[in-house]
């Protein structure tokens, strides 16, 4: 057990829709990543959050958007979903902004998008 | 975006044999190179994290080494077990707040 908890485990819901992903990152850790892992793809960079912040953005579309809220836990938002968009989405956090300390990851959330 | 390679892709590995893997990534601009093991219907675990050149990290039976002037890193694992068959990550940062650029990783199959 990482320490790090995700909901939902698994999702499935309709092109266009919207849902909600949410990570409780490991008690004292300040920073939330989101990752996407895609079928053929490696685990591809979202967004970083810090303390509230955020830190730094990868690959993530517009449609996507996240937040990190005072208590730390952190919300990944999808909105007008599409096909391509199903996939295992991962959340992880580490003790600081430096990436010189490893990552906690969760379970992950599964979406399909049908 | 960083381009962060490994090989190979996959490796059947005969249980008791030693093996390692590879991992290329820039060495411009180098900050950290993780590793991370990924076991079947798991996440990923932090095996170890490095910033230094000619950094060797050891747990267990399972060593890294790090080259970060021509850009390399190996992964040995010596003696493997079934319990060590999964996928090896390993990744870096662009800087320092920087999400991880995750290689594909190299799928190890130990055969019994």
């Amino acid at each position: 057990d990482s320490g790090v908890t995700q909901t939902p485990k698994h999702l499935i819901t309709a092109t266009g829709q919207r849902v909600t992903l949410r990570c409780s990152p490991r008690s004292g850790d300040l920073s939330v990543y989101w990752y996407q892992q895609s079928l053929d793809q490696g685990l591809q960079f979202l967004i970083h959050y810090y303390n509230g912040e955020e830190r730094a953005k990868g690959n993530i579309l517009e449609r996507f958007s996240a937040q990190q809220f005072p208590d730390l836990h952190s919300e990944l938002n999808l909105s007008s979903l599409e096909l391509g968009d199903s996939a295992l989405y991962f959340c992880a956090s580490s003790v600081d902004a430096a990436n010189t300390g490893e990552l906690f990851f969760g379970e992950g959330s599964r979406l399909t998008v049908l | 975006i960083l381009n962060v390679e490994q090989s190979p892709q996959s490796l059947h590995v005969q249980e008791g044999d030693s093996t390692n893997f590879t991992c290329s990534f820039p060495s411009s601009n180098f900050y950290a190179l993780h590793w991370y093991r990924w076991e079947t219907a798991k996440s990923p675990e932090a095996l170890f994290v490095m910033t230094l050149n000619g950094d060797e990290k050891k747990k267990g039976r399972i060593s890294a080494t790090l080259n970060t002037k021509e850009g390399y890193s190996y992964l040995y694992i010596k003696g493997s077990q079934p319990e060590d068959s999964a996928t090896y990550l390993c990744a870096s940062p662009g800087g320092g707040a920087d999400g991880l650029t995750f290689g594909k990783g190299t799928h190890l199959i130990i055969q019994p």
